[in-house]
């Protein structure tokens, strides 16, 4: 079965310093990951995805992802952070043939 | 282009009713699904459907209902409202792949705030 992990609940970050917001997953093949982002009374929000190639991931906004297959991390990150980054994060892992499936989410905080 | 368009916005129940929440694509996606989010539980798949007249169930299916009559709509029933069904429900469509096999990411609705009283 799918699951995946956001071990933090909660990330606060300095307005220009560089941001890290942890995944982890456990799949019995090979996984297609997702970053999304939801901001306040909205829908989520597609943000980049690894299928297959080069671990380095970039997306949207000057986000970008880190695949490890040995640590099974999916790990999101950004060079220099906004207060305009600050929302709910949430990672997810859809295997062959099944459905998706979503981490609880990490609050990032960007402070100014 | 609109997306995935869900309504009500908002809507306040009393235990027992029930109601309909709806939702459209125009982007001609195979694939649909219904989640509900609560705190610090990520989103849990209630419905899904992978084309015009086919549905299963999900992770919480338990007091809800679907149907998938055209491509473009896939509403979500409430049978009898209970209290533990205050939740935000987000609809999303996605391209679903020959084999249900796509890396296509979903796209979202803005949801619907539900509460029962």
């Amino acid at each position: 079965a799918q699951s995946v992990a956001q071990p933090e609940d909660q990330v606060n970050v300095a307005e220009g310093n560089p941001l890290t917001v942890k995944c982890t997953y456990s799949v019995s093949g090979n996984p297609y990951l997702f970053w999304y982002v939801q901001y306040p009374n909205r829908g989520l929000q597609f943000l980049l995805k690894y299928i297959t190639g080069d671990n380095l991931v970039k997306g949207s906004y000057g986000f970008e992802a880190e695949f490890n297959k040995s640590q099974t991390s999916f790990h999101l990150k950004k060079p220099s952070a906004l207060v305009s980054d600050s929302a709910l994060y949430f990672c997810a892992v859809r295997e062959y043939g099944q459905n998706f499936v979503f981490g609880p989410g990490t609050r990032l905080s960007v402070l100014p | 282009n609109a997306g995935v368009t869900q309504t009500p916005k908002f809507q306040v129940l009393k235990t027992g009713q029930s109601m309909t929440l709806q939702c459209a694509q125009d982007m001609n996606h195979e694939y649909m699904s219904w989640y509900r989010q609560d705190p610090g539980m990520g989103l849990r798949l209630i419905h899904y459907s992978v084309g015009a007249g086919i549905t299963d169930q999900g992770e919480v299916p338990n007091g809800y209902n679907v149907s998938r009559s055209t491509t473009e709509d896939f509403p979500l029933r409430l049978l009898s409202a209970a209290p533990s069904q205050t939740s935000v429900y987000f609809c999303a469509s996605s391209y679903s792949g020959p084999l249900f096999d796509s890396n296509q990411p979903q796209h979202f609705g803005d949801g619907t705030r539900l509460s029962i009283l």
